[in-house]
């Protein structure tokens, strides 16, 4: 199964701040990278697909980039209400996976 | 509004069964595959398993498969999860979440639950 290895664990930021969240695939997911939101009690919320792609109503200061197996999330100017957990999942093949998560907080 | 309604956790003894429900509201249920996520205390996310439209596909998670059997109910606009043989080991939140219509584009989930408490204990 492909192994999803995201860092760093924890992430300490202040609003305003831009965040960066790392998400490392032991092979090819063929770009097929999803990042998730998820607070605690919450339902988790669709982010970003396909590595690039904003989920609806997603705001624009979420974007997903990539570097063959590297994917990353950024948070331009993190908001109050996006302290949270991120978990990338990948898509490309059976059984599907996640990322084991990255905390965002203030 | 989409929404997705998880009932059926509770305490339940290793060995023993238990069976999830889904209940589903505000979408045409019968055009989208649905999965099981699960997430045990302290850990990530799990994804155990889904369904096509119509009931004739599944995929499971390798530790769940013989044990662990989805099927859904469209006019019911349900997606069930019937568990047996639990051990500790599956005591988590499990939640439901819409898929996507199409085969190739599964694996994206748009929608889902609250998840419902699953803790397996003697």
């Amino acid at each position: 199964e492909v192994v999803l290895t995201q860092s760093p664990a924890t992430l300490s930021l202040s609003p305003g701040d831009r965040a960066t969240l790392s998400c490392r695939a032991s092979q090819s997911v063929n770009g097929r990278l999803v990042w998730y939101q998820h607070k605690p009690g919450q339902a988790p919320r669709l982010l970003i697909y396909d590595t690039s792609n904003r989920a609806a109503d997603v705001p624009g200061r979420f974007s997903g980039s990539a570097s063959e197996t590297d994917f990353t999330l950024t948070i331009n100017s993190v908001a109050p209400e996006d302290f949270a957990v991120y978990y990338c999942q990948q898509r490309h093949t059976w059984p599907l996976t996640f990322g084991g998560g990255t905390k965002v907080e203030i | 509004e989409v929404h997705l309604v998880e009932s059926g956790g509770g305490l339940v003894q290793p060995w023993r069964s238990l069976r999830l429900s889904c209940a589903a509201s505000g979408f045409t249920f019968n055009k989208y595959w649905m999965s099981w996520v699960r997430q045990a205390p302290g850990k990530g996310l799990e994804w155990v398993a889904n369904i096509k439209q119509d009931g004739s596909a599944k995929y499971y998670m390798d530790s769940v498969k013989g044990r662990f059997t989805i099927s859904r109910d469209n006019a019911k606009s349900s997606v069930f999860l019937e568990m047996d043989s639990l051990t500790v080991e599956d005591t988590a939140v499990y939640f439901c979440a819409r898929d996507q219509e199409k085969y190739e584009d599964t694996g994206r989930f748009d929608y889902w639950g609250q998840g419902t408490l699953v803790t397996v204990s003697s």
